[in-house]
């Protein structure tokens, strides 16, 4: 089955910087979309096609994508940062979304 | 501005029936690639179902061949019949939009479901 692998938590000190991978075979060849998830709150988009941030969210968002592992940065974190995030992909008419990663600000 | 709006899930027993429902406003629900995703307790996203504009249908292999998705041009609503519910199909489901890229670019708030005796 097609799966992407995220560590299942993150820790991160209030205004350091977290970062969560997302691995799978030549992930560098497809669109990796991040997600943030709330308790609670449906998903939202952070991070769109590897680098890309929506309007609305902060520059502290940032994204890369290569081999195969594509990752996506929380500069200065926040307690608001505090989420699951889940990266995704698109490949052969199907969508995927990678195992989730709890991030913590402490 | 576009909105989601999910509907119709509960409780239900195992082997039963539902429909959910998802109308769309500001913007037209048949000539975009729609989605069902669902978030089970504990567990993570999980990807089950599309519709594309042209009507062809796909399934994740969690929900193949119980679970069939729709769309009503008229009410410019999203449908997924679900049947045969196992208790693992409990979860939160969520309609969303997705575009060209394959990007959930906008989500409803998500109806509960729960599957249980």
């Amino acid at each position: 089955s097609y799966e992407l692998t995220q560590p299942l938590s993150v820790s991160v000190a209030l205004g350091q910087t977290a970062r969560i991978t997302c691995e799978r075979s030549n992930i560098g060849d497809k669109n990796v979309h991040w997600y943030q998830q709330k308790p609670g709150q449906a998903p939202v988009m952070v991070i769109f096609r590897d680098n890309n941030r929506p309007s609305g969210i902060p520059e502290r968002f940032s994204g890369s994508n290569s081999g195969n592992t594509a990752t996506l940065t929380i500069s200065r974190a926040q307690a608001g940062d505090e989420a699951d995030y889940y990266c995704q992909v698109w490949d052969t008419g199907l969508y995927v979304f990678g195992t989730g990663t709890k991030v913590t600000v402490l | 501005e576009v909105q989601l709006v999910e509907s119709g899930g509960g409780l239900i027993q195992p082997g039963g029936s539902l429909r959910l429902s998802c109308a769309g406003t500001g913007f037209s629900v048949s000539n975009n690639y729609m989605s069902w995703v669902r978030l089970a307790p504990g567990k993570g996203l999980e990807w089950a179902s599309g519709i594309y504009s042209d009507g062809s249908t796909y399934y994740g292999d969690s929900v193949k061949g119980r679970f069939t998705i729709s769309r009503d041009k008229s009410k410019n609503t999203l449908s997924l019949q679900m049947n045969s519910l196992r208790v693992e199909d409990t979860a939160i489901y969520y309609c969303a939009r997705v575009n060209n890229y394959g990007q959930f670019d906008d989500w409803g708030r998500g109806t509960l479901v729960t599957v249980s005796s």
